[in-house]
């Protein structure tokens, strides 16, 4: 156990439709890192927020956004869903930009 | 190419046997990250280097920075080691990511 959960953990949405994930951190980490992991593939990352401001994002389009908060907890919104928006999705969280990072178990979402 | 090359892709064991598992990368990093990720999504961190050699356990994790090479040894095997480990770099605050290993171990 990590100590870090998200939801909900399936979701199933059709194209064109807008999804909002969510995340809890561990109390104390100021850092969440969100990744995309497609069926087969390594995760690639969408963004960081560090004390709830973007400090990095990845290769993904402006229709991915995100938000931390200041309770540990962040979100990850997707607007105009696309078939190849299917994937799972992961948070992870750290004490600090470069530490060890903390993953949930993820939210599978599907997009028919 | 990838950033991040791990190699094999797929590793099939028996019990008890000796395995490594390689990464290689390209680009200038920070640290590497060795992690496992079982069925159903669960991804957890195993080590972080920067330089040098880690053990936990069954498991050892070497780094050659000059070489931009790692490596993830099990000792003694067992099937409850069967699982995906990837290697993750950090680049200027973000993990790239290798495909992945997936790791059969037979009793």
């Amino acid at each position: 156990e990590t100590g870090v959960t998200q939801s909900p953990t399936h979701l199933i949405k059709t194209r064109g439709q807008q999804v909002t994930l969510r995340c809890s951190s561990q109390s104390g980490h100021n850092t969440v890192s969100w990744y995309q992991q497609a069926l087969g593939q390594g995760p690639q990352f969408i963004f960081q927020y560090y004390r709830e401001e973007e400090n990095g994002r990845g290769n993904f389009p402006p229709r991915f956004s995100g938000l931390q908060f200041p309770n540990y907890s962040s979100e990850l919104n997707v607007n105009a869903l696309e078939l190849d928006d299917s994937a799972l999705y992961l948070c992870a969280s750290s004490t600090n930009r470069d530490g060890t990072q903390y993953f949930g178990p993820g939210t599978r979402l599907t997009v028919l | 190419k990838n950033e991040v090359e791990q190699s094999p892709q797929n590793l099939t064991a028996q019990e008890g046997e000796f395995i490594t598992i390689n990464c290689s990368y390209s680009v200038g990093i920070s640290a590497l990250h060795w992690l496992q990720q079982h069925p159903g999504g669960g991804i957890v961190s195993l080590f972080m280097l920067s330089s040098g050699k880690k053990k936990h356990g069954r498991l050892i994790a070497t780094i050659n920075i000059q070489e931009k090479h790692s490596s993830l040894h099990i000792t003694a095997s067992h099937p409850r080691d069967s699982a995906v480990y990837i290697c993750a770099v950090r680049v200027t605050g973000k993990l790239i990511f290798g495909q992945g290993t997936t790791l059969q171990v037979k009793p």
